[in-house]
Order: C-alpha cells, then sequence, then structure tokens
C-alpha cells in the first residue's frame, strides 16, 4: 500500500506528558498537511509544508505544538505538556506538486488518536 | 475566517432512495471544492470541482459547483448499505482545507 501512513494509530497519554506523532506522505508528494478532527466536527487545519518548508500553521497551533520536516519527506507532530483538550483524531494528508497554486486533492492517513486522560 | 456549511446535518433513507447533499461556503480565496466519505477512519476522496456547471460523475455518486450561489451539491442515487458515512465538504483557498461539519448518511436495508 503506497498511502499516507501514520504512527501510532492510537495513543493514551496522561495530562502533563509529550507525545510525538509521525506521517509518511506519498512518495513524490511534496506537500504534507496536519489536521485536527474531534467528535462531531470535520478537520481543523493545523499545518502546512511544502518540501521541508512550513508554510503556514493555524491559530490553533499553540506554542505546546510543533510539527517538522526536516527533509522533506516524513513529518513529525510533537505536543507538550498534553492536557484534556488536546483529545482528537489528528490525520496528516499529502498531495502531489503542481504549478503554482493550482488545484490538487489532498489524501489523508488513517489518523492518531489521542487520548488525553 | 473561511466558512463551510453542510446541510442536512443527518439523514436516514431506505436502500434505493436518492439522497442530495448541500455543502454552501464562504472563503476568500477560492480554488476548489472537495468531497470525502468518512466511514470511522480517515476521509477518502471523492470529488474535486473548480468550475461551476460542470457534473462530475463516478459511478452512482455526482456532484456540481455552483459558483454564483456559493454551493455545491452532492448526489447519491439508487443507495445502498455501503453507503452509510459521514460526508464532508471541503474548500481550498491558497494551500489549506476548510471542511464542514459533515452530513451523517445512513442507509437502511
Amino acid at each position: 500500500d503506497t498511502g499516507v501512513s501514520q504512527d501510532p494509530r492510537h495513543k493514551i497519554t496522561k495530562r502533563g506528558q509529550n507525545v510525538t506523532f509521525r506521517c509518511d506522505p506519498i512518495s513524490e508528494h511534496n506537500r504534507l498537511y496536519w489536521y485536527r478532527q474531534t467528535l462531531g466536527q470535520g478537520p481543523e487545519f493545523l499545518t502546512y509544508f511544502q518540501n521541508e518548508a512550513q508554510l503556514e500553521k493555524s491559530r490553533l497551533l499553540s506554542d505546546r505544538f510543533s510539527a517538522e520536516r526536516p527533509k522533506g519527506s516524513f513529518s513529525t507532530l510533537e505536543i507538550q505538556r498534553t492536557e484534556q483538550g488536546d483529545s482528537a483524531m489528528y490525520l496528516c494528508a499529502s498531495s502531489p506538486p503542481t504549478a503554482g497554486t493550482g488545484s490538487y486533492e489532498q489524501y489523508f492517513g488513517p489518523g492518531t488518536r489521542l487520548t488525553v486522560t | 475566517e473561511d466558512k463551510v456549511v453542510q446541510s442536512p446535518l443527518s439523514l436516514v433513507v431506505h436502500e434505493g432512495d436518492t439522497v442530495t447533499l448541500n455543502c454552501s461556503y464562504e472563503v476568500t480565496n477560492f480554488r476548489s471544492l472537495l468531497w470525502y466519505k468518512q466511514e470511522k477512519k480517515a476521509p477518502t476522496f471523492l470529488f474535486m470541482l473548480t468550475s461551476s456547471g460542470i457534473e462530475k460523475k463516478s459511478g452512482r455518486l455526482s456532484s456540481i459547483l455552483d459558483k454564483k450561489e456559493l454551493s455545491s451539491i452532492l448526489n447519491i442515487t439508487a443507495t445502498q448499505t455501503g453507503d452509510s458515512a459521514i460526508y464532508l465538504c471541503a474548500v481550498r483557498s491558497d494551500y489549506k482545507l476548510s471542511f464542514g461539519a459533515g452530513t451523517t448518511v445512513t442507509v437502511r436495508a
């Protein structure tokens, strides 16, 4: 399967702990996105990478959240000092390179479900 | 702030029925509108629409965009129980997608 993969699929942690999630995009996709989805809502945009550059960050991404994509391939999302409100599904998506800002679909991974107790 | 509103929030139909889902949007820099299907896992891509009035079809599903009315509809004909899912509408402005809350479709046998 050459789709977007995420690891782990589930994570239970205690409040105050740090967690890190990994996303491997579809190969040759240079654009990578992180979203967060809570029950009954659509995904909310967190951040966007084009190659290794982080080009956009949502106001939802507090200073406890940090994302990296050091070599322009896989990405990590770290949450420090987790709070119960961080409990959600964290989705990663990728899309292929296009000329300019042309239209392109985003393909989602299976997500990491985080539960903060 | 970009806004995407879907209606209805949920509906229950019987196998064989036709359903129409609505999506309206307000975004500052519209690039495209996308429909996804979500079944207790990650959203699966269905359609991407960029031009008004051009219908996209895939089997029993079809969708069309109206840029004048800032809206789109997704039709599912001859519904099957496997169509039960949350259908998400998203609008792309610049790079990110802004999603609606989704429409939950339940198809009863």
